[in-house]
């Protein structure tokens, strides 16, 4: 079956770096682009951006441009996204997610990874 | 960037009451339009793709309709488990989501 696996709970200081992966399964990891969504605490979703999984080009959402990294491991089905320089209001749930190209909905979902940033 | 306003933010229903919750785009997004149900601690999960289209495994109590800028996600005979909060996504242009509604029970 499907599954998108995320790594686990991280906790860091301000100014450290996180990354995060999310492990594809029961598909073809080349034939789906991946996404990034970020949810903070009690809040909505927001799209972060996405990587073409075919060429490994990262696009990102304007809000998202600098201290982030989408980065795969095609060899793994694994894409992974990096953060650096953390600051407090990265403090979030971070969800990887598919969808069959550009502009298609997303239609399977990690399980979400915690990164809690707190010196 | 196109923008995604969902008018309600929660609302109070009853078991077997039939729920309405409307989106919209502060331009025509051409029903390039998903819904999301999200549970507590849970990953978002797709209903609806396309404003109309219901997923396979998705009950039939859901449904989407709009056109243009207006969309709707409509629940028939609310369950215990339709307890959620729901987003809607337009991804016409790049992506964007609504902030999402809050179903409670009264």
């Amino acid at each position: 079956q499907i599954q998108l696996v995320q790594s686990g709970p991280e906790l860091k200081k301000p100014g450290e770096t996180v990354k995060i992966s999310c492990k594809a399964s029961g598909y073809t990891f080349t034939d789906y682009s991946m996404h990034w969504v970020k949810q903070a605490p009690g809040k909505g979703l927001k799209w972060m951006g996405w990587i073409n999984t075919e060429t490994g080009e990262p696009t990102y959402a304007d809000d998202f441009k600098g201290r982030f990294a989408f980065s795969l491991e095609t060899s793994a089905s694994t894409a992974y996204l990096q953060i650096n320089n953390l600051k407090n209001e990265d403090t979030a749930t971070y969800f990887c997610a598919r969808s069959l190209r550009l502009y298609y909905a997303m239609d399977y979902w990690g399980q979400g990874t915690s990164v809690t940033v707190s010196s | 960037d196109i923008q995604m306003t969902q008018s309600s933010s929660s609302f109070s229903v009853s078991l077997g009451d039939r729920v309405t919750i409307t989106c919209k785009a502060s331009e025509d997004i051409y029903n390039r339009l998903a819904w999301y149900q999200q549970k507590p601690g849970n990953a978002p999960r797709l209903l609806i793709s396309g404003a109309t289209s219901l997923e396979t495994g998705v009950p039939s109590r859901f449904s989407g309709s709009g056109s243009g800028k207006d969309y709707t996600l409509s629940i028939t005979s609310l369950q215990t488990e339709d307890v959620a909060t729901y987003y809607c996504q337009q991804y016409w242009s790049t992506y964007t989501f609504g902030g999402g509604t809050k179903l409670e029970i009264k």
